[in-house]
């Protein structure tokens, strides 16, 4: 098992550009998240999914969209990127809901400039 | 207001010292779950234990233990005899009935040989 993946590990945007950060877990998680963490701070929930299909938005959703078309991939999409958004990304998975561990992905630096 | 504080931002000891990180959270929720997690200076975020709310046993693994505290809303992390390789942000984390997870801002542990 690879757990949870995440690609790119470093990413230097311009003000303005798009991208799309990959998430894959192959635990067949029903369950999966998006985190950014900022410096010196913990984390904080952006979206996250109960199932294919199925999304909701978390603490710190602006900036960003997700899509959850099968139960493995999780991708995270910024459109016009923000100086703001400049932070470490981390992906995580977990089976369920409340008593489930969530398993995190290596996280993607990412770099508004 | 469900939050976790985590008070020490950096801690700084000396090889083989025992050393206590504190926590200390806030929910109004009966059934939760707490959690710690280490990430060491590689950065990926890796699960130590987790702790539901009816549970108040001690729990200890090698030298790692933790103290749960209802009275006190506290659940504590000890490393015994601390080893280089225990230097890492440690991260204390409340999972509420809605799944997310919210964290503490990080404690920084230094272990000097």
């Amino acid at each position: 098992n690879a757990g949870v993946t995440q690609t790119p590990k470093f990413r230097i945007l311009k003000i303005g550009q798009s991208m799309t950060l990959q998430c894959t877990q192959d635990m067949n998680h029903n369950y999966m998240y998006w985190y950014r963490q900022d410096p010196g701070m913990g984390l904080k929930l952006i979206y996250y999914s109960v199932g294919a299909g199925i999304t909701d938005k978390g603490e710190v959703p602006n900036g960003y969209n997700v899509s959850r078309s099968t139960t493995e991939d999780f991708p995270l999409r910024l459109e016009l990127a923000a100086p703001s958004q400049t932070s470490v990304y981390f992906c995580a998975s977990s089976y369920g809901q409340l008593q489930d561990t969530q398993y995190f992905g290596p996280g993607t630096r990412l770099t508004v400039l | 207001a469900q939050k976790v504080t985590q008070a020490q931002t950096e801690i700084s000891v000396v090889e083989k010292e025992d050393v206590t990180l504190d926590c200390v959270y806030e929910t109004r929720d009966t059934t939760y779950y707490l959690f710690w997690y280490k990430q060491p200076p590689s950065g990926e975020l890796v699960f130590l234990i987790r702790r539901n709310s009816f549970d108040e046993q001690n729990e200890i693994s090698g030298r790692y233990s933790w103290n749960f505290q209802k009275s006190t809303s506290s659940f504590n992390f000890t490393i015994t005899a601390s080893q280089v390789v225990d230097s890492a942000v440690y991260f204390c984390a409340l999972r509420r009935s809605q799944g997310n997870l919210i964290f503490g801002k990080g404690t920084k542990l230094s272990v000097k040989p």
